[in-house]
């Protein structure tokens, strides 16, 4: 199994411009989350999805939208970029049943210009 | 939504001492969750408590929850260069879909 993955792993993007950060886990879990770190400001949750066809918002998620079409798949997308969008970018899925523990992909390092 | 306050933030700890870092909040905890992130690294899940005064050992890691499940810490005994890295707390709510994470404590471990 991949785990979690995600990409791209890094991307400069110009403020106004658009983009999708992909996710996809091969574990048939049904939980998906997209999480951004911020130095000083641990994880923070932006969106989550309890299936496919199903997403909720988080903590922060003004500026970014997600769709869930497949159990596979969480890509969050910027419709318009902003530089307090420059961040690490974290996706993360888990089992329904289960400890809670969450699998985490290797992060996207996103800067906005 | 919960929050969990992380103390300290930052700590130089001397290879082969102990130290404890620890996790706190104002309200009762369904649950806790520890993650450990190296540097350069993604979140790694170490653990998760749910009982009033739960203790789990892992190897050199001891995990505790407090009897009032409003705090939690995590001791490290004879620290290896290996334990580097930012040790997260963290509780789910909504159902456990929501995972609200602390600010993390930063260990750098000094040979």
């Amino acid at each position: 199994n991949a785990g979690v993955t995600q990409t791209p792993k890094f991307q400069v993007l110009k403020t106004g411009q658009s983009m999708t950060l992909q996710c996809a886990q091969d574990m048939n879990h049904e939980y998906m989350s997209w999480y951004r770190q911020d130095p000083g400001m641990g994880l923070r949750l932006i969106h989550y999805s309890v299936g496919a066809g199903i997403t909720d918002q988080g903590e922060v998620p003004n500026g970014y939208n997600v769709s869930r079409s497949t159990t596979e798949d969480f890509p969050l997308r910027l419709l318009s970029a902003a530089p307090s969008q420059t961040s690490v970018y974290f996706c993360a899925s888990r089992p329904r049943a289960g400890p809670n523990e969450q699998f985490f992909g290797p992060g996207t390092r996103l800067t906005v210009l | 939504g919960q929050q969990v306050m992380q103390i300290p933030q930052y700590q130089h700890v001397q290879e082969g001492e102990d130290f404890t870092t620890y996790c706190n909040s104002s309200t009762t905890l369904s649950n806790i969750q520890w993650y450990k992130q190296r540097p350069g690294g993604h979140p790694v899940f170490l653990i998760q408590l749910v009982k009033s005064g739960e203790v789990k050992k892992q190897k050199r890691l001891t995990f505790q929850f407090g009897e009032a499940k409003k705090n939690s810490s995590l001791h490290i005994t004879a620290t290896q260069t290996t334990d580097v890295g930012t040790y997260f707390c963290a509780t789910a709510s909504g159902g456990n879909n929501r995972l609200a994470f602390g600010k993390g404590n930063q260990v750098v471990v000094i040979p």
